[in-house]
């Protein structure tokens, strides 16, 4: 499985831009990057994803590097809302293994928000 | 709204005493799954069904059965559970495809918290 590296937490002050970081070196040329976050006592919620371009959506943005072994998630105003743990997972639409969906949880970053 | 509903929240439950979580999905989405969550290791999968009557296992499956009779509902079933069943389970669901595959855009229920002594 390609593995992402997160930092284990992050601080940011409320109603700031906050840039989440992930590395993916052996990223590969098919898998796509999801970003979820958990907010306490919660179950993941879906925030984006992406391939090579970067994305927007009423959440957040994904900046993807153009080798594509590293991406971040930008919060452009961050509220005390946004205090989750954050995961960037790294998908094969054509996995076949182990689940279908072929999402893997790792650690993620715990990101706190400051008021 | 759309949701993802699980019941129930909180069990608590001794050894052996069969018991069942339902989930239920008013999304009409045909990917349904159940995770669990447990401390430094994450969420595992338990079991996933591709749509009504096609379950397959997942990494942890051991302990659990499933049924997909009807679209919305993918109850978990712990025959006879035992202490290390103890966790927080999550269903999701997905309707959302690239062609054949589904887009991994996953929506959680809420979560059920079980105890097993």
């Amino acid at each position: 499985d390609a593995k992402t590296t997160q930092p284990n937490s992050m601080e940011s002050n409320e109603e700031e831009p906050v840039h989440l970081p992930c590395n993916h070196s052996t990223i590969s040329g098919t898998d796509y990057i999801h970003w979820y976050r958990q907010l306490p006592s919660q179950g993941p919620e879906y925030v984006i994803h992406g391939l090579t371009s970067n994305v927007n959506n009423r959440m957040a943005s994904l900046a993807i590097a153009e080798d594509r072994k590293s991406s971040t998630l930008i919060l452009h105003r961050a509220t005390l809302r946004d205090a989750a743990v954050y995961y960037c997972i790294l998908r094969d639409p054509l996995y076949s293994g182990g689940g279908a969906d072929g999402l893997t949880f790792g650690k993620g970053t715990h990101l706190i928000i400051q008021p | 709204e759309a949701q993802v509903t699980q019941n129930p929240r909180y069990l608590i439950t001794v050894t052996g005493k069969k018991l069942t979580v339902t989930c239920s999905q008013n999304m009409n989405h045909e990917y349904m799954s159940w995770y669990r969550q447990d401390p430094g290791l994450g969420l595992r999968q338990i079991y996933y069904s591709m749509n009504v009557e096609v379950t397959d296992k997942g990494d942890v499956p051991e302990g659990y059965k499933v049924s997909r009779k009807e679209k919305r509902n993918f109850p978990l079933i712990l025959e006879s559970p035992s202490p290390n069943q103890t966790s927080l389970y999550f269903c999701a669901s997905s309707g959302k495809r690239q062609g054949a595959t589904f887009t991994g855009e996953l929506f959680f229920g809420e979560g059920s918290r079980l105890t097993v002594l």
